[in-house]
């Protein structure tokens, strides 16, 4: 079975532009967590999506945004980049609603997308 | 503002010995507990968690929970050369119920 699938795996953009990063969960996973890591730093969350339904966002601006499409995959929004946005950003499954039951927070990640901010 | 905390070491041992990681965190009201392993310019991958107090064993990876001094631990037996990874420390926190990592510990095991 395919892993969590992000694409691309590198990009590099310059301050002011936008950037759109993909994720496609495992099958039969619903939900889908985007987190931001900066290199030196443990993995910060930013958004979590269930069922389309956003069901959680951690203390990222606005100009972050994301959304959840009919067949799970996500994509990850982000206007006006700052040379700070500079990070690893991860996508992770999970079969169920981060928060809920025993099996949630069990984090499926994929091999993220590298953005660069010149 | 809830926090994980972790030595960002590096912790090196030699090959054979136990490693023992070391975590504590700020909220707790935290329920679940888990460890991530993070190879060198990899995606961080699960390899344990716990719920419950006490200790939690798979394989030569030890989970260890202390809820009442806020403290998580994981004690790799027999290291290998191939345990050398950042390993992050991670707790499921606040009303999201997303995961609050920690910066995570080097790990180097020398053979």
């Amino acid at each position: 079975d395919a892993g969590v699938t992000q694409s691309p795996t590198h990009l590099i953009k310059t301050r002011g532009q936008h950037v759109t990063l993909r994720c496609s969960p495992i099958s039969g996973h619903k939900s889908v967590s985007w987190y931001q890591q900066v290199l030196g730093q443990g993995p910060q969350f930013i958004f979590q999506y269930y069922e389309k339904e956003e069901r959680g966002r951690g203390n990222f601006p606005d100009r972050f945004s994301a959304r959840q499409f009919p067949n799970y995959s996500s994509e990850l929004n982000v206007n006006a980049l700052l040379l700070g946005d500079s990070a690893l950003y991860l996508c992770a499954s999970s079969s169920g609603p981060v928060g809920q039951g025993a099996l949630s927070g069990k984090l499926f990640f994929g091999s993220g997308t590298q953005l660069s901010v010149l | 503002q809830k926090e994980v905390e972790q030595n960002s070491g590096p912790l090196s041992v030699p090959e054979g010995a136990i490693a023992s990681l070391n975590c504590t965190y700020s909220d707790r009201g935290s329920q679940s507990f888990f460890w991530y392993r993070q190879y060198s310019g990899k995606s961080p991958e699960l390899i344990m968690f716990i719920y419950s107090n006490g200790d939690k064993e798979d394989g030569r990876f030890t989970a260890q929970l202390n809820k009442a001094s806020q403290y998580v631990s994981l004690l790799i037996r027999d290291s290998q050369p191939s345990d050398s990874a950042t390993y992050l420390c991670a707790v499921r926190g606040g009303s999201q119920g997303n995961l609050i990592f920690g910066k995570g510990t080097k790990l180097s095991v020398k053979p």
